[in-house]
């Protein structure tokens, strides 16, 4: 079965570092996000791209973060200067229009 | 603001019963309602999604329903087994690529 893939599956960090997150989303697939999860809380939405473009992005998803997708397959999310509180999982999903896959995720710990 | 509850934190109950999570959410009109298993450290695994303007979705030992008048969706394990024991969460949406709203999630234990 298809699957999105994420590396690395953990990533500790230097608060003020720049930290990139990747993802290769299912490649049939149109539509791509970013959602968090911090330590015991729900799954948050960050930011979904379709089309070359950031089509919605929440309130979390501020000028420290960015995303991108280089080429035809990877799907990158970066963090320019962490904090501590950016200390969290991030999963990275893709969507085709029936349910999303998620990838494994990347824990991400700020020190 | 738009809020998404599950009814409860966790729930245990025996094998072979039926397991029944119930997902209701405000000030929201969600064209879609989704319900995903997230195991500990993983991504959420999608299960079903069922749109407005249908009642019910099976599929194998699941069940959901979906009452936009009630504002509510139930979601089904029947023969319930301890490999089913898992975090199950209810997430909606307004289309199905938009983003999906998820609730804090139903915790289920299925004891022996």
């Amino acid at each position: 079965e298809p699957e999105v893939t994420q590396t690395p599956s953990h990533q500790v960090t230097q608060m003020g570092q720049e930290v990139i997150l990747r993802c290769v989303p299912i490649s049939n697939h149109l539509y791509f996000y970013w959602y968090r999860q911090i330590l015991g809380q729900k799954v948050e939405f960050l930011v979904s791209f379709y089309n070359n473009e950031i089509s919605e992005k929440s309130e979390i998803f501020d000028d420290q973060f960015s995303v991108e997708r280089p080429d035809g397959s990877n799907f990158t999310l970066k963090i320019r200067s962490t904090k501590l509180e950016d200390s969290a999982m991030y999963f990275c999903a893709s969507s085709e229009s029936n349910g999303y896959t998620f990838g494994s995720g990347t824990r991400l710990t700020v020190v | 603001s738009q809020k998404i509850e599950q009814n409860s934190e966790a729930l245990n109950i025996q094998e072979g019963k039926t397991a029944t999570l119930t997902c209701n959410y405000t000030n929201y009109s969600p064209a879609y309602l989704q319900w995903y298993r997230q195991d500990p450290g993983r991504g959420p695994v999608f299960l079903l999604l069922i749109r407005e303007n249908e009642k019910e979705k099976r599929k194998e030992r699941l069940k959901v329903t979906f009452d936009t008048t009630l504002k509510q969706s139930l979601f089904h394990i029947t023969a319930s087994q301890p490999a089913d024991s898992a975090t199950y969460l209810c997430a909606l949406s307004y289309s199905s690529a938009s983003k999906i709203i998820f609730g804090s999630g139903t915790r289920l234990s299925i004891r022996p």
